[in-house]
C-alpha cells in the first residue's frame, strides 16, 4: 500500500514563474492537507480539501496560492509568479474521515532563484 | 491560534527520560503527536481524543487533559532513535479535522 505520494521532490523556478506541486493521497484516505514549512520552524496550515471540495483555505495567501483535489488525479498546489518569499518545503498529507492521524508525503522543496 | 510546546529543546543521555507539553487556549476534540527526523516528513505517533484517555506503547506514551487543554509525550528510557522534532497538533473542540501544529520541541539523544 503506497503511502502518500508526493511530486517533485525537488522543484527550482526562477521569479514570476508558476510551481506546480502534485500530491497523491493513501489509498482510501478522501482527505487532503497541505502545509508549509520553512527550514527550522512549524508546519504551517495552508488548506484542506476533499474530493472536488476545498473545506478550509484559511491559511492560503489571498493572491498567486491555488489548490485543487479533482474527481481524478492527484490534488494540485500552484504558485503562480512565484518569489523568493515562497522557498519553502511543501508537505502534504492525508487522512481518512474519521479521527485518525495524517500520513505526510516526503514534501516537495520548491527554492526560488 | 497555535499551540505552545515546553521544553522548545531538550538534550539527554541514552535511557533517561523526557517530557513534552503542549497546551492550548481554545477547548479541543483531539491532540495528535508526530516526530519529523531532518529533512524528512512528519511521522504520526499517536492521536488522543477527547474523554482524557492515555495512550502510548513501549516507551512511549501520551495523556490528554481536555479540562487544561493540555496534553503531554512522555518518552522512557531514550534511544538514540528518538532524536528528531516533535510536533502536537490539536484539533478544535467541534472536530473539523484540521489540525494546528504547535511550536516544536527538538530533542537530541546523546550516547
Amino acid at each position: 500500500n503506497a503511502g502518500v505520494m508526493q511530486n517533485p521532490r525537488h522543484l527550482v523556478r526562477r521569479r514570476g514563474q508558476e510551481a506546480r506541486l502534485r500530491c497523491s493521497p493513501m489509498k482510501g484516505h478522501s482527505h487532503v492537507y497541505w502545509y508549509r514549512q520553512l527550514p527550522e520552524e512549524g508546519l504551517k496550515f495552508m488548506v484542506y480539501l476533499q474530493k472536488e471540495n476545498i473545506i478550509d483555505e484559511s491559511g492560503m495567501p489571498k493572491e498567486r496560492f491555488s489548490a485543487e483535489f479533482p474527481k481524478e488525479g492527484p490534488s494540485i498546489l500552484r504558485i503562480q509568479q512565484v518569489v523568493r518569499g515562497d522557498s519553502a518545503a511543501y508537505f502534504c498529507a492525508s487522512s481518512p474521515p474519521q479521527a485518525y492521524g495524517y500520513t505526510f508525503g516526503s514534501g516537495t522543496r520548491l527554492t526560488v532563484v | 491560534q497555535q499551540p505552545v510546546q515546553s521544553p522548545q529543546a531538550v538534550i539527554l543521555r541514552e535511557g533517561e527520560d523526557a517530557v513534552i507539553n503542549c497546551s492550548s487556549s481554545k477547548a479541543l476534540y483531539s491532540v495528535h503527536w508526530y516526530r519529523q527526523k531532518h529533512g524528512e516528513a512528519p511521522v504520526f505517533l499517536m492521536i488522543l481524543l477527547k474523554g482524557g484517555e492515555q495512550k502510548g506503547h513501549e516507551k512511549i506514551s501520551a495523556s490528554f487533559n481536555e479540562k487544561k487543554q493540555q496534553s503531554s509525550l512522555y518518552l522512557t528510557a531514550s534511544q538514540l532513535s528518538y532524536s528528531g522534532t516533535y510536533f502536537c497538533g490539536t484539533e478544535p473542540d467541534f472536530g473539523n479535522e484540521k489540525l494546528t501544529f504547535g511550536t516544536g520541541t527538538r530533542l537530541t539523544i546523546i550516547p
